[in-house]
């Protein structure tokens, strides 16, 4: 079956450093990939999209990466900040179309 | 403003009561999903809809039931065979469902509490 694994733990980074965030997943191929952010008890709102073509596309201090050799997306916030703190999805396209999510990973951006 | 509203936020249900979430969207998007979020778990999708009057199963429609007689509106019933109904509830929309971008839009989510 697919399956899509984050980082299983939370990362806490001095503010001003990279958080790099892993996506891999497995049984399935997808034509993209995006990434959400989601506050405490908000909905997910949407960052990236990276297609399979694309090695890297950046948004401001965002950066992803796309290895469909390894199956894995990597997600770098750069000079983080503490309005960063959050929690980051993943989320593959599947080949029916439909978006399938990650668990997420939190990251908490220290003053 | 364009978005999703969901209602209600917070939502206490006694066991053996069905529950209708509600769902509507003014961003003219043909596709509508509802997810749910557990702690810990990624978001899992219960039923979604291409188009008006038509809507299909995702992984785990057990327990659920929709509808989609509107274009901008698409409510989810919890139903009491809904063995493990607490959690939170995410409606979205995207443009279609296959082609372009996919890029969902979440409404803020609906709270389900069962006492």
């Amino acid at each position: 079956s697919q399956k899509i694994e984050q980082n299983s733990e939370a990362l806490n980074i001095q503010e001003g450093k990279t958080a790099t965030l892993t996506c891999n997943y497995t049984n399935y191929s997808p034509a993209y990939l995006q990434w959400y952010r989601q506050d405490p008890g908000r909905g997910p709102v949407f960052l990236l999209l990276i297609r399979e073509n694309e090695k890297e596309k950046r948004k401001e201090r965002l950066k992803v990466t796309f290895d469909t050799t390894l199956k894995q997306s990597l997600f770098h916030i750069t000079a983080s900040q503490p309005a960063d703190s959050a929690t980051y999805l993943c989320a593959p396209r599947s080949n029916d179309y439909k978006l399938s999510f990650g668990a997420g990973t939190t990251v908490t951006v220290r003053a | 403003d364009g978005g999703i509203t969901q209602s209600p936020k917070y939502l206490f249900r006694k066991e053996g009561q069905n529950v209708t979430l509600s769902c509507e969207q003014n961003l003219n998007h043909d596709a509508m999903y509802w997810y749910r979020q557990d702690p810990g778990q990624g978001l899992r999708l219960i039923y979604y809809s291409q188009i008006v009057n038509d809507f299909q199963k995702g992984d785990i429609a057990e327990g659920y039931s929709v509808s989609r007689e509107k274009k901008e509106s698409f409510p989810l019933t919890v139903t009491s065979a809904q063995k493990n109904p607490t959690a939170f509830y995410l409606c979205a929309s995207s443009i279609a469902l296959a082609g372009g971008h996919g890029e969902l839009f979440f409404g803020e989510g609906s709270r389900l509490t069962v006492l």
